[in-house]
């Protein structure tokens, strides 16, 4: 299995900032990366795939970067409903794996 | 807009089998196009993947669940179904479906799970 980690774990931030999600592969996975968001009471959200591209309706505030073992996700200026638990999840392999998650709380 | 839902009991018995069903509205179920799955959260931890069904008959699942898991398509109902056998308390958790599509960037396609209902709370207990 590729293990997907994430770091942190947790987060904690101010409306307005910029913050900085970490993902790392256990083996090169190119650019087979997926980052998705989950709020409680809501269905999760495709934000960004193939490590760099923002799906459809995604605001501009979100980007990803990465190749191979190592990925980010940046939200650029933090919005009051950016506030959940953010997933990596890697599509290189048929056994779909998901990070560890990274729960970003208001600071 | 393709919409989908999770619907099935909310409690079951350990060792007995969980059946929940996934409701596709707004498309269509029988697109050789995409991959339909079970992913789960068990409370306190992170996203597993379970398993997924593609051409309306096809299957792969996440080796881990050790044979327990079967996955099905009612192409006349547009519902795709979850049955996970001999559950224990480890099976707890929220289940959500999702739907896998092939999204291109440039000269290649990639896999991402763009379609996901809210999630349904199962809790095996007695």
């Amino acid at each position: 299995d590729i293990v997907m980690t994430q770091s942190p774990s947790s987060l904690s931030a101010s409306v307005g900032d910029r913050v900085t999600i970490t993902c790392r592969a256990s083996q090169s996975i190119n650019n087979y990366l997926n980052w998705y968001q989950l709020s409680p009471g809501k269905a999760p959200k495709l934000l960004i795939y193939a490590a760099s591209n923002l799906h459809s309706g995604v605001p501009s505030r979100f980007s990803g970067s990465g190749s191979g073992t190592d990925f980010t996700l940046t939200i650029g200026s933090l919005q009051p409903e950016d506030f959940a638990t953010y997933y990596c999840q890697q599509s290189y392999s048929t056994l779909i794996t998901f990070g560890q998650g990274t729960r970003l709380d208001i600071k | 807009q393709v919409q989908l839902q999770e619907s099935g009991p909310g409690l079951v018995q350990p060792s007995q089998t969980l059946s929940l069903t996934c409701t596709v509205s707004g498309g269509s179920i029988n697109s050789g196009d995409y991959y339909w799955n079970w992913v789960r959260q068990p409370p306190g931890k992170g996203l597993e993947w379970i398993g997924f069904l593609y051409d309306s008959g096809n299957s792969y699942y996440n080796p881990s669940l050790n044979g327990r898991v079967t996955i099905s398509v009612d192409t006349s109902k547009t519902q795709f179904s979850l049955n996970l056998s001999s559950v224990t308390a480890a099976d707890t958790a929220v289940y959500y479906c999702a739907r896998l599509d092939r999204l291109r960037w440039g000269e290649n396609y990639y896999s991402a799970m763009d379609v996901w209902g809210q999630g349904t709370t199962v809790t095996v207990s007695s």
